[in-house]
Formats: C-alpha cells, sequence, structure tokens
C-alpha cells in the first residue's frame, strides 16, 4: 500500500505566475485536502474534495482552485502568485478515519 | 483568531522522562482532537486522538488527555526517547467523529527536544 505522494519537491516561481501542485491520494481514500504551512505556523486549511467535488473551503480567495480526479488523485493550482504564498503545500487523504499527509511542496515565489 | 493554541513553541526534556505538550482550544463545537508529528522535510504523521466523549486515549507510550470543561488537552510521552524529537502539531475538528471528513484546525506546533 502506497502513501500519500506530492510533486513537485521544490518548487521557485516569480510573483504573478501560475503554479499547478499534484497529489496522489492513499489507495482507498476517497477525500483529499490541501493545507497551506507558512514558516514558524501550522498547516490551514486550503479546501477538500470528496469524489470530485469540493467539499469545504478555508479562507483563501478564489485564485486558490483545484481539481479532484476518478482515481482520486488532485491538483492545487494557485494563479497570480503572491510573496506571501510561498509556504509547504500539504496535501493529505482520508477515508473514514484519519487524515494522512504527504510530505509537502515547498513553494517560494521571488 | 486562533482557534486552537499552543502557547509553548518549544520543551525540552532528557530522555527517559516524561514529556507534557498542552493544547487550548476556544471553539466549543470541536468535537474530535488529534495529535501530529513533523520532522523537517516531512508531512505530519498522525499520532494519536481523541474524541470530545472521552477525557483519556492511551497507545504505547502516548496518551492524551481532554479537559472539555477548560478547553485543554494534553499529550504526555512517557518514556520520552531521543527519537521523539519532533515538531508536535495540536489539531482540532467539529461536525464528525472521525477528523477525516471535516477540516482540521491545527495550532502553530511545539518543538520537542529529547537529549540522550
Amino acid at each position: 500500500e502506497t502513501g500519500v505522494t506530492q510533486s513537485p519537491t521544490h518548487l521557485i516561481k516569480t510573483r504573478g505566475q501560475q503554479v499547478t501542485l499534484r497529489c496522489s491520494s492513499q489507495s482507498g481514500h476517497n477525500t483529499v485536502s490541501w493545507y497551506q504551512q507558512a514558516l514558524g505556523q501550522g498547516p490551514q486549511f486550503i479546501f477538500q474534495y470528496y469524489r470530485e467535488e469540493e467539499n469545504g473551503r478555508g479562507n483563501f480567495p478564489p485564485r486558490f482552485s483545484g481539481l479532484q480526479f476518478p482515481n482520486y488523485s488532485s491538483e492545487l493550482n494557485v494563479n497570480a502568485l503572491e510573496l506571501d504564498d510561498s509556504a509547504l503545500y500539504l496535501c493529505a487523504s482520508s477515508s473514514t478515519s484519519k487524515q494522512f499527509f504527504g510530505p509537502g511542496t515547498r513553494l517560494t515565489v521571488l | 483568531d486562533q482557534q486552537v493554541k499552543q502557547n509553548s513553541p518549544s520543551l525540552s526534556v532528557q530522555e527517559g522522562r516524561i514529556s507534557i505538550l498542552n493544547c487550548d482550544y476556544t471553539n466549543s463545537m470541536f468535537d474530535y482532537f488529534l495529535w501530529y508529528k513533523k520532522y523537517p522535510a516531512e508531512g505530519p504523521t498522525f499520532l494519536i486522538s481523541i474524541s470530545s466523549i472521552k477525557d483519556k486515549n492511551e497507545d504505547g507510550r502516548f496518551t492524551v488527555f481532554l479537559n472539555k470543561s477548560a478547553k485543554h488537552l494534553s499529550l504526555h510521552i512517557v518514556p520520552s526517547q531521543p527519537g521523539d524529537s519532533a515538531v508536535y502539531f495540536c489539531a482540532a475538528t467539529k461536525g464528525n467523529y472521525g477528523g477525516s471528513q471535516g477540516n482540521l484546525i491545527f495550532g502553530k506546533g511545539t518543538k520537542l527536544s529529547v537529549k540522550p
């Protein structure tokens, strides 16, 4: 059984650009949640997808969007990148119990 | 407005002794609480959880205590080992007892250092 994987591991972008982060959920998990972890902070909930539909959203602007695919993998898209978007982006998958996190993607916006 | 607070940014403990990590919350609607451990360059790893209908949950060296009236929970690690050195996050959720379908609200974390 494979765990949650995320790609890429690291990414450097410039302000105004767009970025797509990817997540493969753990086998059998139909729910994927995305979190943003800024330096020195705890993870903050961005949104969650359940069976390809958005199922809850945190306090993030619309330029943060996502997708979930039939195999339950997911993408996080961020448009018009800002310097404050620099953070670790975590994906978590779950089924009927606790959430399992991937290793994260470190995004740096210059 | 921080709904989950971990007021100690760091904690240092001697190997073999007890580590106690604390967490306070403000939202009385939270009904499920979790502790995650995070090593550098890795994602958070689930450690232990507790439902609001209980006041204690134990798993090996790890015990979580919940005091609903004080809106306070704590994680006890006994005995502490050097491999326990990591950042520990407290998280809470509401609306279900499984902690899986709802979004998790995290504290800022406490960095635990266990010295040999």
